[in-house]
């Protein structure tokens, strides 16, 4: 089982629309959580962290439950700059500050 | 301020062949990861240095990578000899020291092509 799953999507919404991305992560100790953007042939940047009382940045709403073991990423009025792979990215407990990442999921915006 | 650099950005090489990868972090920051995207799969943590002391190498594949950071400044990976398998994209990251939460923040990777 990947520490970090991901529905790859692709997901192709109108602009507009609300989608919402869903990632589960085995490690029931892991203490960070994040989701990363990443642009076709760049790098990954960080879009926003993931706390348990969860966390909204403009049109983006993030969401952690720790009992289930369950990060989600709501968009609202999606632009077609939203166009990207948004990556699920979790902290593993311990000292070590190495990041594992899910696989991606896959967003357009189609206008 | 010049976030993190990679030379060079395309890699293209034979099998058996030795490719050394660059990093330069952003000024200032401790610490420096290394990591890779293998094609269809996810980005994968390889090490982690703090300045110049490797903290983790749990990540590295086998004993064909090298990675150094003499001096605590630039890092260097080195794959010798390249097989197919090693072909990617090779992330750097660095982030500053301190407790708490510190960014990751990522080059635009190098793009390895073993033929």
């Amino acid at each position: 089982r990947k520490e970090v799953e991901q529905d790859p999507g692709p997901f192709n919404v109108p602009e507009g629309a609300t989608v919402a991305f869903n990632c589960t992560y085995s490690n029931s100790a892991s203490q960070s959580f994040f989701w990363y953007r990443q642009d076709c042939r760049k790098e990954p940047k960080l879009l926003m962290s993931v706390y348990s009382s969860g966390n909204e940045d403009g049109r983006f709403t993030a969401q952690l439950n720790r009992a289930s073991q369950y990060i989600s990423l709501l968009i609202r009025d999606s632009k077609l700059s939203d166009s990207a792979t948004y990556l699920c990215v979790v902290k593993m407990p311990g000292s070590a500050r190495q990041l594992t990442f899910g696989s991606g999921t896959q967003l357009t915006v189609l206008p | 301020e010049a976030g993190v650099t990679q030379f060079p950005s395309h890699s293209v090489i034979e099998k058996g062949q030795t490719v050394t990868l660059r990093c330069d972090p952003i000024s200032g920051h401790d610490n420096l990861y290394w990591y890779r995207r293998v094609m269809g799969k996810e980005i994968k943590f390889l090490l982690h240095f703090v300045k110049e002391s490797k903290q983790d190498e749990s990540g590295m594949p086998n004993n064909r990578f090298l990675a150094e950071r003499t001096g605590g400044t630039y890092s260097t990976l080195k794959v010798q000899p390249a097989e197919l398998e090693d072909s990617g994209v090779y992330f750097c990251a660095s982030s500053q020291s301190g407790g708490g939460f510190n960014e990751q923040f990522f080059g635009p990777g190098t793009r390895l092509t073993v033929l």
